[in-house]
Order: structure tokens, then sequence, then C-alpha cells
């Protein structure tokens, strides 16, 4: 069982908006910065959204985060077959000093 | 640009350790935290632990108790090693960065991450 909750998964047809969610508490979301994760089938995770809503150089601005109290958000908007992977969410918990991961979420591209 | 390689055995048998290297290469392990994570097949990220470059660590509580992580600047790596392991412990395992973001946050995100290595008990 994971500290942060995300769903399974999620689908949607190319070109559609598709919102991730990832709950947490307020020893982890709540008072710390949420980073995002995508993992390509296959490979290692690589970093998509840090400090809630900051991209990285040469990640496209179809992905934006946000933070809301002890929940973070993952938007895709134009979503494209290439956007197929698991995303995982990922911040520290104050309470266990420890990072902490959602458990997942499958993209799919309809 | 920074690459990170995991480095070990591939197989190691019930009730030994497993021991594992995270080499960086295009860059320094100074003033960085370094982070282990696994994936058992099919499942989601576990986080095992951190060490930074003085050689402060932060573990999974869960797995406190059988792991220890080194880093060695002068080899620009860092170890891990998990005693006493069982099936549960067959995932892939990775190494990743870690850096603190710009002010005023200075909150730290895993910015780059090697290939993973596999490691099965058996």
């Amino acid at each position: 069982q994971s500290v942060l909750t995300q769903p399974p998964s999620v689908s949607a047809a190319p070109g559609q908006k598709v919102t991730i969610s990832c709950s947490g508490s307020s020893s982890n979301i709540g008072n710390n910065y949420v980073s995002w994760y995508q993992q390509l089938p296959g490979t290692a995770p690589k970093l998509l959204i840090y400090d809630n809503s900051k991209r990285p150089s040469g990640i496209p601005d179809r992905f934006s985060g946000s933070k809301s109290g002890t929940s973070a958000t993952l938007d895709i908007t134009g979503l494209q077959t290439g956007d197929e992977a698991d995303y995982y969410c990922g911040t520290w918990d104050s309470s266990l000093s420890a990072w902490v991961f959602g458990g997942g979420i499958k993209v799919t591209v309809l | 640009q920074v690459q990170l390689q995991e480095s070990g055995p591939g197989l190691v048998k019930p009730s030994e350790t497993l021991s594992l290297t995270c080499t960086v290469s295009g860059g320094s392990t100074n003033n960085y935290w370094w982070s282990w994570i696994r994936q058992p097949a099919g499942k989601g990220l576990e986080w095992i632990g951190r060490i930074y470059s003085t050689g402060s660590t932060n573990y999974n509580p869960s797995l406190r108790s059988r792991v220890t992580l080194s880093v060695d600047t002068s080899k620009h790596q860092s170890s891990l090693k998990l005693i006493s392991v069982t099936a549960a412990d067959t995932a892939v395992y990775y190494c990743a960065r870690e850096i603190p973001a710009a002010p005023p946050t200075y909150f730290y995100f895993m910015d780059v991450w090697g290939k993973g290595t596999m490691v099965t008990v058996s």
C-alpha cells in the first residue's frame, strides 16, 4: 500500500486531456513539494515536473502540474500515443523522513 | 551530461547480501543526495534510501534494519548493501540523483536516473 494514492489507470483518445490525481497527507504533500515521473514501458523513470508545477528543460508544456492542500494533479493535454506510460507522483514525507511515491497510474491512449 | 550506471550481481541467493554500485559519469558525487529506488516486476516504485556526499543517510523505515548505503566521492560511486535477502527483494534497482530546486523552495527532486539493474533472489 503506497503512502500516496493514485488511481490505477486512465485512458483517453489522442488529442484529449487527462487529469491524474495524487492524494497524500499533511506530512507529505500538504507541506512539501511534489514531483512527477514518467516511466515509458521498459525504461527508467524520467523527471516530468518538480516543485509541484515546474517543468525541466525539454518537457513540453502539454504537461502541467498543480497542488492544492494534500493533493496534487498532473494534467496532460493534447494526448499523444507516445504519452502511454506509467506516471508516478513523489515527495518527501516529513514524519517518515523518507521519500514516498504513489502507486503509479497507467495512461492508455485509445 | 550526468549519467548513472547501476552494476552488480544479477542473481543473489536467499539469506545472502545484495550489493550494488551506482557509478556517476559526467559529473561529481559531491554536494548531492544519491537515492536508491527499486521496482518489482509489474509494481510501483519503492524508495530504499539516500546518502549525501558527506555520508548522511535516510532510509525507508521498512528496510532500515537491512540496508546500508555508502558513498565514495573519489570514485564517483554510491553503493547499496541489502542483507538477508528473500524473493521479495527481487526487483529492478535504480539509483537517482537528487538536486535542490532554485530559490525560494530549495526542495529536492530526482533529476537523473540510472537505467536500472535487475536483481533476482533465487
